[in-house]
């Protein structure tokens, strides 16, 4: 069972530009996490998303930001515009369909570097 | 959402057992005791969790308080493989995401 997937890797992007980073959920998993890690510092939450529908999106910047998980493909968070304070690492989570305290898988992450 | 103390860094030599504290005093009935660890360069990694009683895995132990005030994460044999941030969150039942602090930073000496 692969684990969750996260593309690209590594993304560079210039100032202004548009960033989208994948996510494929590990198999059976329905529940999608965002988390960005700013360097130096610790992971925040962005957004919960299950599929077709954005759970809770509290820790998404109001501006630019925007994230998807649609019934077919992988989930996609978008950055519009991009600047350089948005350079971090993208990590993604994903956990089976039933709540509780289960615990959350994350892929290897994406790292945005905006030049 | 109650909040955990964790040291910044600790230390530790191969092959010797590793306490992580993490106080949470303000924990309510219905939060959890999750811990993850980050390895350099990766996604976090999920360790252990716990309500009240002490739970093992093969990856550790964590031991919980009585009054649930403070726990402690165990690695019974430490290895280099070991050094991470390792980060302990209290995560109420039935809610989504996970609240990471900055977390203790294990370096483990050959």
């Amino acid at each position: 069972n692969a684990g969750v997937m996260q593309n690209p890797r590594h993304l560079v992007r210039r100032r202004g530009q548009e960033a989208r980073l994948r996510c494929s959920p590990m198999k059976g998993h329905s529940h999608v996490y965002w988390y960005r890690q700013l360097p130096e510092e610790g992971l925040k939450f962005m957004v919960y998303l299950q599929k077709e529908n954005i759970i809770d999106e509290s820790g998404m910047p109001k501006e630019r930001f925007s994230a998807e998980f649609p019934k077919e493909g992988p989930s996609i968070l978008r950055i519009q515009q991009v600047v350089r304070g948005d350079s971090a690492a993208y990590f993604c989570a994903s956990s089976p369909p039933t709540t509780g305290t289960y615990e959350q898988y994350f892929g290897p992450g994406t790292r945005l570097t905006v030049t | 959402d109650a909040k955990t103390t964790q040291p910044n860094s600790m230390e530790s030599n191969e092959e010797e057992p590793v306490h992580l504290p993490c106080n949470h005093s303000t924990i309510s009935g219905t939060d959890y005791i999750h811990w993850y660890r980050q390895l350099p360069s990766q996604g976090p990694e999920y360790v252990i969790h716990g309500l009240t009683s002490n739970v093992n895995n093969r990856m550790a132990s964590l031991a919980i308080a009585e009054d649930r005030k403070s726990s402690t994460l165990i690695l019974h044999r430490a290895t280099l493989r070991d050094a991470a941030v390792y980060y302990c969150i209290l995560r109420r039942y039935n809610t989504d995401k996970l609240i990471f602090g900055t977390g203790t930073r294990l370096q483990v000496f050959p």
